[in-house]
């Protein structure tokens, strides 16, 4: 039972140009969501969280935005950086859940120079 | 400061083998993860040490694998009687504080290949 489905293996974006990833999740005791990025050969990495009593978190080039309605939740990378060549997992946890996180089975994003 | 680190960075063995994987989290960080990455897929939970409390190990996939936490710090996955499906890269990864929503940080993993 995926808990976190990331619907898009891979997803590819010319150099600065918006990159929309996509994350679906199931369980709407989810209360916490968090993006991790990740290059190969190295543990991911935290980039942005949103707690679920927000809709939109902004950090620099990367917003998150949650629809609690829909159990969706989107980053957006503006503009694009071939920097930003990596794995994305999108991740959620409950607080009634004792914070366990689950992960979703991520997304590569290509960024052409 | 000192991130998670863990050891070996790499592991290969032959199927039947038993193979321990260490874990050094970050210092004071309360929650401890471990997680299986196989090849082409997304990461699978195995097991969550939250504190003093017991641990939630609903994620391993057989009883070949046990974890341990000793005092707090250092864990152990042992996997026993390898078989060439538990070839991934074993990833943990901590936390601050088990009782509220924090982001993780991870180590590098350990790629073990079983032969």
């Amino acid at each position: 039972d995926q808990q976190v489905k990331q619907n898009s293996p891979s997803l590819s974006v010319q150099e600065g140009r918006i990159s929309i990833l996509n994350c679906d999740y199931t369980n709407s005791m989810f209360d916490y969501f968090l993006w991790y990025k990740k290059y190969p050969a190295e543990g991911p990495t935290f980039l942005i969280s949103i707690s679920s009593i927000k809709d939109k978190n902004e950090d620099g080039r990367f917003t998150v935005f949650l629809n609690k309605s829909a159990k969706h939740l989107s980053l957006h990378i503006v503009p694009s950086q071939p920097g930003d060549s990596a794995v994305y997992f999108c991740a959620a946890s409950a607080s009634t859940g004792g914070f366990k996180t689950i992960f979703g089975a991520g997304t590569r994003l290509f960024v052409k120079a | 400061g000192a991130g998670v680190s863990q050891s070996p960075s790499n592991k290969v063995t032959e199927k039947g083998k038993d193979v321990e994987l260490r874990c050094d989290p970050i210092s004071g960080h309360t929650a401890l993860y471990w997680y299986r990455q196989s090849l082409g897929q997304g990461l699978e939970f195995l097991i969550y040490f939250q504190g003093n409390s017991a641990p939630d190990k609903s994620g391993l996939p057989s009883d070949r694998f046990s974890a341990e936490r000793t005092g707090g710090s250092v864990s152990t996955l042992t996997i026993q009687r390898t078989q060439q499906e538990d070839s991934a890269v074993y990833l943990c990864a901590s936390s601050l504080d088990w009782r509220k929503n924090n982001e993780q940080f991870f180590g590098p993993g350990t790629r073990l290949t079983v032969l």
